[in-house]
């Protein structure tokens, strides 16, 4: 399984655009990079999923360079409930498999 | 949006007592899955299940856990021997086979 490195966490204003980066040396061609989403005694929720280049849905997009070796989360606009911790992780993206949760980064979020 | 759910929202238990923990999955995923994440912890992997047996499962899911699908809607995870450090959120998720995980709420443990 692919390691992931991300900041411990970060802060931002509100109104912002937040970007998280995640670097992923060791990708596999078959991975598939996610990202989670996780409030405090909630279960973690899915946020988007990608393969390479750039993808966008109603909440966040995913940049992900031609060499695959990292990807960056990005936020637009993050107002106070966003303030949650955010996982990256990477592996084979269909079927049955375990996602392997590294510790995440901590975003707060300061009106 | 569909949901997974999850019974009950907090369990407690005395130590060496046997416990199920229930999931609803959403309804038309293949494939589910038990995880825990001890208090200030990481979210740790315990098992995933598809066609009515365990695809995988990770060195914390020993002879004390045991999962099953009883019927066409539940997912259970069973403990049988509590022990102190089975304290922690236990998650389950469901995923089509396109394989994105939805995570229920979580079920807290708590075992005295």
């Amino acid at each position: 399984l692919a390691k992931t490195t991300q900041p411990i966490s970060m802060d931002s204003y509100e109104g912002q655009e937040v970007n998280i980066t995640c670097s992923h040396n060791n990708i596999a061609t078959n991975d598939y990079i996610t990202w989670y989403q996780q409030f405090p005694s909630q279960g973690p929720r899915f946020i988007i999923q990608g393969y390479k280049t750039k993808v966008t849905n109603e909440v966040a997009s995913l940049f992900i360079p031609a060499d695959r070796k990292s990807s960056t989360l990005s936020l637009p606009r993050v107002s106070l409930s966003d303030t949650a911790v955010y996982y990256c992780l990477v592996g084979w993206g269909a079927g049955s498999y375990q996602l392997t949760f590294g510790k995440g980064t901590k975003l707060s979020v300061i009106p | 949006e569909p949901e997974v759910t999850q019974t009950p929202s907090h369990q407690v238990t005395q130590m060496g007592q046997e416990v199920i923990l229930r999931c609803v999955p959403i309804s038309n995923h293949l494939y589910f899955y038990w995880y825990r994440q001890i208090l200030g912890q990481k979210v740790e992997f315990l098992v995933s299940f598809y066609n009515n047996e365990i695809s995988e499962k990770s060195e914390i899911f020993d002879d004390q856990f045991s999962v099953e699908r009883p019927d066409g809607s539940n997912f259970t995870l069973k403990i049988r021997s509590t022990k102190l450090e089975d304290s922690a959120m236990y998650f389950c998720a469901s995923s089509d086979i396109q394989g994105k995980q939805y995570f229920g709420p979580g079920t807290r443990l708590t075992v005295t």
